[in-house]
């Protein structure tokens, strides 16, 4: 089942922070976040594994919380570069190949 | 290094006609992915493969085929192209199940 991504688009200013949620019916074994711009192929961010690490990645950080089955992607002080869709991917089990992803967050970042 | 090429870029296809899409990745990984994204809806599994000789059908694998002869090649198959299969493919590759995706640049194929 295709994770849930919440919200479905968002608008920033420069400099304003953003959360994108992505949230599973499944007993999830890791998140996968990636940033696809217009006509491009996605870009891999970070990878979350099972055990509620958090990670970063420049002004770009992601926490997995694996009780709620939920992952949150946070943006800070965003940048215009920071602009495209944003997709949350969901591999429920050790033995699972099948990355599932959700239907993506569009984030428009504005001067 | 390349990384993954996608060929070819844009292709028209006829309804019944067949094609392959190529896909070639210079990195050693062994895991491919062959995904298909339709506006809106993310992007889909059609098939996988976790090393040469193997595959494995995804979430929308009918009116697909593919092969895995070497671990560097892993091409799509389209037989009897239909409407339904207008979209960008996507191809990806992994070195494990616990490693981020490689996206190769993708081919809008249209089907009409």
């Amino acid at each position: 089942q295709q994770p849930v991504q919440s919200p479905q688009a968002v608008i920033l200013r420069e400099g304003e922070d953003a959360v994108i949620n992505c949230s599973s019916s499944k007993a999830l074994y890791s998140v996968h976040w990636y940033r696809q711009k217009h006509g491009e192929a996605p870009v891999f961010l970070m990878i979350l594994l099972k055990g509620g690490e958090q990670k970063g990645h420049e002004k770009i950080s992601a926490s997995f919380n694996e009780k709620k089955q939920q992952s949150s992607l946070y943006l800070t002080a965003s940048q215009l570069s920071y602009s495209g869709t944003y997709f949350c991917g969901a591999l429920s089990g050790a033995g699972s190949y099948q990355l599932t992803f959700g239907k993506g967050t569009k984030l428009s970042v504005i001067p | 290094n390349a990384g993954v090429t996608q060929t070819p870029k844009f292709r028209i296809l006829k309804i019944g006609q067949s094609m392959t899409l190529q896909c070639t990745q210079d990195m050693n990984h062994n895991y491919m992915y062959w995904y298909r994204q339709d506006p809106g809806m993310g992007l889909k599994l059609i098939y996988y493969s976790v090393g040469a000789g193997i595959t494995d059908k995804g979430e929308v694998p009918n009116g697909y085929n593919v092969s895995r002869s070497t671990t560097e090649d892993f091409p799509l198959r389209l037989e009897l192209a239909a409407p339904s299969q207008t979209s960008v493919y996507f191809c990806a590759s992994s070195p494990g199940q616990v490693y981020g995706y490689t996206f190769g640049s993708g081919t809008r194929l249209t089907v009409v």
